[in-house]
């Protein structure tokens, strides 16, 4: 069975300092994998993607996510966060249907 | 972009009541919907899945006669909990898949938030 580690309960930045969110993996083959954002009381939002090809991949927000095989590992990253990125962090894994994992609070201090 | 609307946002209902929730895919077509509960600070948790024109497949330990999934179109899926008791107070969010991608993306609705009293 599929599953996925977020081992950071919570996370606490200073603005514009840079950011990495990790994520860990388990499944048999080359999962899809996903990060997604979600606001208080809110849905989530789709920040970026990884079906296959280019192992670094952009989404919005100026976040980018590395997908490595070996550590069966993807990472969200961020060089400068911004107070409106405080935030519930997910990392999800799709095997026709969608694996969560426990999200990371992002904390953003001025 | 695909957008998912739901409806409620939120609902108070009294103990023994049942409530609906509504899922609709605004600008597309879903022949898969899917319901997750979330708890308090807590992750995503798959409830069903919901296939247009057949039954719902439910995770296990999701009491199918509780909460009752209808698929009857390419764009709208409803989630009734039947009987709600304060142990269903949740926030509840769906999902669908555009059928004309392809691929595995879900989009997902802003969430229903139930409080049964």
């Amino acid at each position: 069975a599929q599953s996925v580690t977020q081992p950071d309960i919570h996370i606490t930045v200073s603005e514009g300092a840079s950011l990495e969110l990790r994520c860990n993996y388990s499944y048999g083959a080359t999962p899809y994998l996903f990060w997604y954002v979600q606001s208080p009381g809110q849905g989530l939002q789709l920040l970026l993607k990884y079906f296959s090809g280019d192992t670094l991949v952009q989404g919005i927000k100026g976040f980018e996510a590395e997908f490595k095989r070996s550590q069966s590992s993807f990472n969200l990253r961020k060089p400068s966060v911004h107070w409106s990125d405080a935030a519930v962090y997910f990392c999800a894994v799709d095997n026709e249907k969608l694996t969560f994992g426990t999200g990371t609070r992002l904390t953003i201090i001025p | 972009g695909a957008v998912v609307s739901q409806h409620p946002s939120r609902v108070i209902c009294k103990s023994g009541t049942s409530v609906k929730i509504e899922c609709r895919s605004l600008d597309f077509q879903a022949t898969t919907m899917f319901w997750y509960r979330q708890f308090p600070k807590k992750s995503l948790m798959l409830m069903a899945t919901s296939n247009e024109g057949s039954k719902a497949t439910y995770e296990q330990g999701v009491e199918k006669d509780k909460f009752l999934i209808n698929h009857a179109s390419l764009t709208l899926s409803t989630l009734t909990v039947t009987s709600a008791h304060p142990e269903d107070s949740s926030f509840y969010i769906c999902s669908a898949r555009d059928l004309g991608t392809g691929t595995y993306e879900q989009y997902f609705g802003p969430g229903t938030r139930l409080t049964v009293t």
